[in-house]
């Protein structure tokens, strides 16, 4: 079974400023989806990033970029210019490729990303 | 794009009452939806498996008759939370998978309260 390991419970940024969330996981496909999510205090789950597995590339969106690698099983998602409005709880998810029962996400214990002022 | 509603937002519910969730693809199929819950400051998580035409696959550990799951079409399936107790109160929130996308979309998650 796959584990996804958020070690971190809290983090907090000063405004403006770079952030980098931790995450690692344990799996023993070769071809997998990882993705962080923002969950704000509406509690929306919201899509931050994706990563596919067999892309060396790593993904960014904007202000957020990963650093994926591989080997070592890790995931961590970077938050550069920190804003007021990125002060949410974060979690890493992993899941597999394969649709319809097969794409169920495991996630993490999550992360409470603060930001100050 | 892809919406997943979900319904009621926030509901109130006596004790030994049963509740029905609602979690609806609005503009796409989605023949596997997951439903999850989610107490404060906590992951998610994954309740069971909900598979249009078929039965619902449940996590270990998870009541099948106190949670029971119908999705009886491609665009809905629900959640009845049947003689609730407090207990039972929490944030549960659905999922549903888009194929053509290969991509997860969320409701916004219900607020349920039984007092």
């Amino acid at each position: 079974a796959q584990t996804v390991t958020q070690s971190q419970p809290e983090m907090s940024v000063q405004e403006a400023e770079t952030v980098t969330l931790s995450c690692t996981y344990d799996t023993s496909e070769s071809d997998y989806y990882l993705f962080w999510y923002k969950q704000p205090p509406s509690r929306q789950m919201i899509l931050v990033i994706r990563q596919e597995a067999y892309k060396q590339q790593n993904a960014t969106e904007n202000r957020f970029s990963v650093n994926f690698q591989k080997a070592a099983k890790s995931f961590s998602l970077k938050i550069s210019d920190s804003q007021l409005g990125d002060a949410a709880m974060y979690f890493c998810a992993y899941r597999s490729p394969l649709g319809g029962a097969n794409s169920k996400l495991t996630f993490g214990k999550g992360i409470t990303l603060s930001v100050r002022p | 794009g892809a919406v997943v509603s979900q319904h009621p937002s926030r509901v109130i519910c006596k004790s030994g009452t049963s509740v029905k969730i609602e979690c609806r693809s609005l503009d796409f199929q989605a023949t596997t939806m997951f439903w999850y819950r989610q107490f404060p400051k906590k992951s998610l998580m994954l309740m069971a498996t909900s598979n249009e035409g078929s039965k619902a696959t449940y996590e270990q550990g998870v009541e099948k008759d106190k949670f029971l799951i119908n999705h009886a079409s491609l665009t809905l399936s629900t959640l009845t939370v049947t003689s609730a107790h407090p207990e039972d109160s929490s944030f549960y929130i659905c999922s549903a998978f888009h194929g053509a996308g290969n991509t997860i979309y969320f409701g916004e998650g219900s607020w349920l309260t039984v007092v």
